[in-house]
């Protein structure tokens, strides 16, 4: 199976801080993404990835940044974190676009 | 820009009941459609695809999907629900914003809840 795992499942930062956000898939995929899940506005895509050092901006990447060094790695860093940050983070692959994405567990990040 | 609905934010069904979805989707070809569910606290969980072809799908756990062109529907049925099915089903559309990977547009999510 594939496996997407994401480095925590709950962090609370607070504000001004540097948050990084990892995420580690295992099936060799070329894809990988980065969404934002809040409440009664569903997933929204911050960044996506197609290939180790390629970055692409999705819906909502304003205070966001990606680093994707390694295959299999794909980092969501926000520079300087605010509470309107706070959200569930979720991470995904997929081997192409006509595949499905596999998502991660999810990271619930609350700034104070 | 592709965009999905899913017009019922809250739907509540009784255990056993029959249980319809539904999905509209705006893109101007051929989509790629999914529907994911989320449990409490978990990630998401795809049930199932539609790509091309037979324009009825059939997922796990014992749900389906009926492709409808002529209506940009994309809806979900299982025939008799369990409480173990309560969730988030969020309908997801793929569909390309010029090469690469582009990601998945997904429709706000419809919250099911299951009476005994």
């Amino acid at each position: 199976d594939v496996k997407v795992t994401q480095s925590s499942r709950y962090l609370v930062k607070r504000t001004g801080e540097k948050v990084f956000l990892e995420c580690v898939q295992d099936m060799d995929h070329e894809n990988m993404f980065w969404y934002r899940q809040d409440p009664g506005l569903g997933l929204r895509l911050i960044y996506f990835s197609y290939d180790v050092k390629m970055k692409e901006k999705g819906d909502i990447p304003e205070g966001y940044s990606v680093s994707r060094e390694k295959k299999e790695r794909f980092s969501l860093i926000l520079e300087s974190a605010s509470t309107n940050q706070t959200s569930m983070y979720l991470c995904a692959s997929s081997l192409g676009i006509t595949t499905e994405a596999f998502f991660g567990q999810g990271t619930r990040l609350t700034v104070v | 820009a592709q965009s999905v609905t899913q017009p019922d934010i809250h739907i509540t069904v009784s255990e056993g009941a029959s249980l319809e979805l539904r999905c509209n989707y705006s893109y101007g070809a051929t989509p790629y459609l999914f529907w994911y569910v989320q449990s409490p606290g978990q990630g998401l969980q795809l049930l199932l695809k539609y790509f091309s072809g037979d324009t009825l799908v059939q997922g796990i756990k014992g749900f389906e999907a009926e492709f409808k062109r002529s209506q940009s529907s994309f809806n979900l049925r299982k025939p008799s629900v369990h409480w173990s099915d309560a969730a988030e089903y969020f309908c997801a559309v793929g569909a390309g914003r010029g090469g690469g990977a582009d990601g998945l547009t997904f429709g706000k999510g419809t919250h099911l809840i299951i009476q005994p």
